[in-house]
């Protein structure tokens, strides 16, 4: 049972540099979150996904971009890493009632990300 | 003030305290309400729903309380495995999930 599948697991990058963090689910969910995690700020949301094809800012969405390519992938693009981008982020998905109440999000195991 | 406030802690026990975390939120048109556990360096993970009636999983307890705007979760007879940090989870449709910063507990032997 994968769940959500996130790579990579840990990544450095410098400053102004891009990368894609890449997210995968198998439980035929249709919601998809991004999510960051500092000290003491708890998770934020950077971006969510209803369904496929739609994709909407959460919290904390400047300096990223997503796609939601199909329903099981979720991608976060980064397109130039600044230090502030340092963080855990944390890939989700969850399963919409039709009363849009989400039912238990799965977290990917997440990535580590270090911008220098 | 914030969406979903939490006491940071940390919360030192012993083992086979009982141990009570509370969360508050400000939205009052908030639907669902969740605790999930987080292990040093790992992702987080469902812990229980909280409904209005209350609900019990074992030595766990949530309750949540609308007219005060606050969830709780209540550990009886902690063991060294509950060390861990807790976070509440408020719902307000899928666009609008928020995350407390988490409560962490340390049991000690």
């Amino acid at each position: 049972n994968a769940g959500v599948t996130q790579t990579p697991k840990f990544q450095v990058l410098k400053t102004g540099q891009s990368m894609t963090l890449q997210c995968a689910q198998d439980m035929n969910h249709n919601s998809m979150y991004w999510y960051r995690q500092d000290p003491g700020m708890g998770l934020r949301l950077i971006y969510y996904s209803a369904s496929e094809g739609t994709t909407d800012k959460g919290e904390v969405p400047n300096g990223y971009n997503v796609s939601r390519l199909n329903k099981r992938e979720f991608s976060l693009r980064l397109e130039s890493a600044a230090p502030s981008q340092t963080s855990v982020y944390f890939c989700a998905s969850s399963e919409a009632r039709g009363d849009h109440i989400n039912t238990e999000a799965f977290f990917g195991q997440g990535t580590r990300l270090t911008v220098v | 003030r914030k969406e979903v406030e939490q006491d940071p802690g940390p919360f030192n026990v012993p083992e086979g305290a009982t141990v009570a975390f509370n969360c508050t939120y400000s939205n009052s048109a908030s639907q669902s309400f969740f605790w999930y556990r987080q292990d040093c360096r790992k992702e987080p993970k469902l812990l229980m729903s909280v409904y209005s009636s209350g609900n019990e999983d074992g030595r766990f307890t949530a309750q949540l309380n609308r007219a005060s705007q606050y969830i709780s979760l209540l550990i009886r007879d902690s063991k060294l495995s509950d060390s861990a940090t807790y976070l509440c989870v408020v719902h307000q449709g899928y666009q609008k999930v928020t995350f407390g910063t988490g409560t962490k507990l340390q049991v000690i032997p």
